[in-house]
This record gives C-alpha cells, sequence and structure tokens, in this order.
C-alpha cells in the first residue's frame, strides 16, 4: 500500500491558464474523490467516481471543472481558464466500495493562480 | 443539503489540559467519522461512528454519537504536543449519496508545552 499519489505538490499559474492535476489511488480501491480545501476550511466536496463512473459531482463546480478517471483507476482534474479564485489545496482521496468507507487522502495539489 | 456544524473553531490549551470538539447537526445523521490534519499535512481517518450512543476510545481519545444521531464529540484527555491540529468531523447523506462526504468547518488545537 503506497497511499494516495497526487501530482504535482505545488502549481503555479497565470489567470486564464488551463491546469491539470493527477492522483493515483490506493490500488484496490474503487472509489475516487475530489475535494478542494482553503485555509482555514474543511475539505469541500467537488466529484466522486465509482471505477470509471462519475457519480456526484458538486453543483459548487463551474462548467471549468472536469474530471475524468478513465479506466477505473487514475484521475485527473482540470480547471479551464483559472481564476484567482481557484487557488486553494486540491485533495485527491480514495476508499474502498460497500456503503460508508474511510477516506484516504493524497498529499493534495497546491494551485496558486496570480 | 447536510451541514455540520463544529464548535469551537479555535483550541488553545496547556500540554496535559483536556480538549473536547463538538459536531453538530440539524438533520439526523447515518453516520459520522473524525479526522485529524496536522499542518501543511492532508486529513487522517481516526474512526467512523454509526449507531446512536456510540462511544468509542482510542488511547486517550473518546468519540461519541448522539442518541438523536444529531450531534458528535471527540474528546482528548491529557493533551501532548503530538495532539496538535485541526480535527475535523464529516458525515455522508446516506442513501445513494454514501461518496459525498461533508466535513466540518474544523476545530484547530494548539498544544503548549
Amino acid at each position: 500500500d503506497t497511499g494516495v499519489s497526487q501530482d504535482p505538490r505545488h502549481k503555479i499559474t497565470k489567470r486564464g491558464q488551463n491546469v491539470t492535476f493527477r492522483c493515483d489511488p490506493i490500488s484496490e480501491h474503487n472509489r475516487l474523490y475530489w475535494y478542494r480545501q482553503t485555509l482555514g476550511q474543511g475539505p469541500e466536496f467537488l466529484t466522486y467516481f465509482q471505477n470509471e463512473a462519475q457519480l456526484e459531482k458538486s453543483r459548487l463546480l463551474s462548467d471549468r471543472f472536469s474530471a475524468e478517471r478513465p479506466k477505473g483507476s487514475f484521475s485527473t482534474l482540470e480547471i479551464q481558464r483559472t481564476e484567482q479564485g481557484d487557488s486553494a489545496m486540491y485533495l485527491c482521496a480514495s476508499s474502498l466500495d460497500g456503503g460508508i468507507s474511510p477516506l484516504h487522502f493524497g498529499n493534495g495539489t497546491r494551485l496558486t493562480v496570480t | 443539503g447536510q451541514q455540520v456544524m463544529q464548535i469551537p473553531q479555535y483550541q488553545h490549551v496547556q500540554e496535559g489540559e483536556d480538549f473536547t470538539t463538538y459536531c453538530n447537526s440539524s438533520t439526523t445523521l447515518s453516520n459520522i467519522q473524525w479526522y485529524k490534519q496536522r499542518p501543511g499535512g492532508h486529513p487522517v481517518f481516526l474512526i467512523q461512528l454509526v449507531k446512536s450512543g456510540e462511544v468509542k476510545k482510542q488511547k486517550r481519545l473518546t468519540f461519541q454519537f448522539g442518541e438523536a444521531k444529531k450531534n458528535s464529540s471527540l474528546h482528548i484527555t491529557a493533551t501532548q504536543t503530538t495532539d496538535v491540529g485541526t480535527y475535523f468531523c464529516a458525515s455522508n447523506a446516506g442513501g445513494t449519496s454514501y461518496g459525498k462526504l461533508t466535513f466540518g468547518q474544523g476545530t484547530i488545537l494548539t498544544v503548549h508545552p
């Protein structure tokens, strides 16, 4: 068990640019989640997958955000036309299937939009 | 939608003092999970409570789920400097929405040696 891996750890981009983050979950975990966390706040749900199917997406997620998990393994989160308000820590987590399961988080990708 | 509120937002204690954080909801929760996030780190799962009135202990940590399943607490006895971090409660809506875990704002614990 190597844990949840996220890449890159840090990303600095200029407003209006597109960015893409990658998450590799724990290998036997069917579920993969994306959360966003800003300073002093709890993680905010963005979306989650069960295998390759995206089952739920937050209403807070604008059309500029898209996530994929094409083969049910790793996932990517893309933000188009970044805005300064997108600056945050983007956390990926994975869990086992079967109802209520604890989330295992990665170290996150810290995005700074200048 | 479902929300969980945590109090207090901050807690400063001297090493050896006790600490408690509370998590409250206006709706009945199907379950409650607790996570700890060290400064600069990511949330780490501590425990999950499912049953009404459930109490679980992990060494100096005691977790409770209210009888009405609308509140929960985490109590740390005799805090140590290693307890420093932010403690989050989280819950999901159950039913078909098990994936959407909603986190509280967290309680930031500082322990002075």
